[in-house]
C-alpha cells in the first residue's frame, strides 16, 4: 500500500526554466511533508518541508505547495540549474503520531544545459 | 560536526550468507532508522532504534534485524540472503524519536549490497 506516490519516475527540464515535481498521498493523518534530494553514491539530503497548517513554504529557488483537499504537494524549482539534476523524494509523516517517515518512489530530475 | 557514517560502503555476498551493516549517527543523535532503497520502490522503512530500543518496524521478514548500542551506533543484520535483498541500505539519525516533532532526518551515504 503506497501511501505516498510520485507518479513521474523522471522529468527533463531546460536550464533556467521551472521544474515542477509532484507528490500525492492517501493518508489524511499526515501533517508534515518533506522533500529530499539524492545524488548518486550519496545519501538523501533534506531540501525543504511544510506543515499542514501552511499551503506554501519558500526557501530560495525552492518552493513547496500543499493542497490538503487534493492530498497533493508539489516542489517548484526556479530557475532550474544543472546542479539540480538528482533524484527527488517526497516524504510524509505525523508530527506527533509516533509515525515513521513514509517516502515516495522518487522522481529523477535532469536539467538540460 | 561529523555526519552519519555507514560501513561498509559496498559489499558483495552470495545467496544464503548473512551480512551486518553498521551506522554511526551524528554525535548526540539517539534515534537511528534504517531504509532499503531499490529501483521503483523508493525508500522502504525497515526499523527505528532509540536508546537501544526498537520503536518501530516496517513490513520486512524476520531475516532483517537490528540493534543499537549504548553509544547510539546501530547495526542491521540480514540473514539467509536472497537475490531480492540487493539494494542500497540507508541509515538516518535524528536527535529525537520519529514522530515526536517536526524533525529532519540526516542520512548516511548508504551501504550498497549485491547478492549473487
Amino acid at each position: 500500500d503506497q501511501q505516498v506516490k510520485q507518479n513521474s519516475p523522471s522529468l527533463s527540464v531546460q536550464e533556467g526554466r521551472i521544474s515542477i515535481l509532484n507528490c500525492d498521498y492517501t493518508n489524511s493523518m499526515f501533517d508534515y511533508f518533506l522533500w529530499y534530494k539524492k545524488y548518486p553514491a550519496e545519501g538523501p539530503t533534506f531540501l525543504i518541508s511544510i506543515s499542514s497548517i501552511k499551503d506554501k513554504n519558500e526557501d530560495g529557488r525552492f518552493t513547496v505547495f500543499l493542497n490538503k483537499s487534493a492530498k497533493h504537494l508539489s516542489l517548484h524549482i526556479v530557475p532550474s540549474q544543472p546542479g539540480d539534476s538528482a533524484v527527488y523524494f517526497c516524504a510524509a509523516t505525523r508530527v506527533f503520531g509516533n509515525e515513521k517517515l513514509t517516502f515516495g518512489t522518487g522522481t529523477r530530475l535532469t536539467i538540460i544545459p | 560536526k561529523a555526519g552519519v557514517t555507514q560501513t561498509p560502503r559496498y559489499l558483495i555476498k552470495t545467496r544464503g550468507q548473512q551480512v551486518t551493516l553498521s551506522c554511526s549517527p551524528i554525535s548526540g543523535h539517539r534515534s537511528v532508522s534504517w531504509y532499503q532503497q531499490t529501483p521503483g520502490q523508493g525508500l522502504q522503512f525497515l526499523f527505528e532504534y532509540f536508546s537501544e530500543t526498537q520503536r518501530n518496524k516496517g513490513n520486512f521478514p524476520g531475516r532483517f534485524s537490528g540493534r543499537q548500542f549504548s553509544n547510539s551506533r546501530s547495526e542491521m543484520n540480514v540473514s539467509t540472503l536472497e537475490l531480492g535483498d540487493s539494494a542500497l541500505y540507508l541509515c538516518a539519525s535524528s536527535p529525537v524519536p520519529l514522530g515526536t516533532g517536526a524533525n529532519v532526518l540526516t542520512f548516511g551515504a548508504g551501504s550498497r549490497l549485491t547478492v549473487l
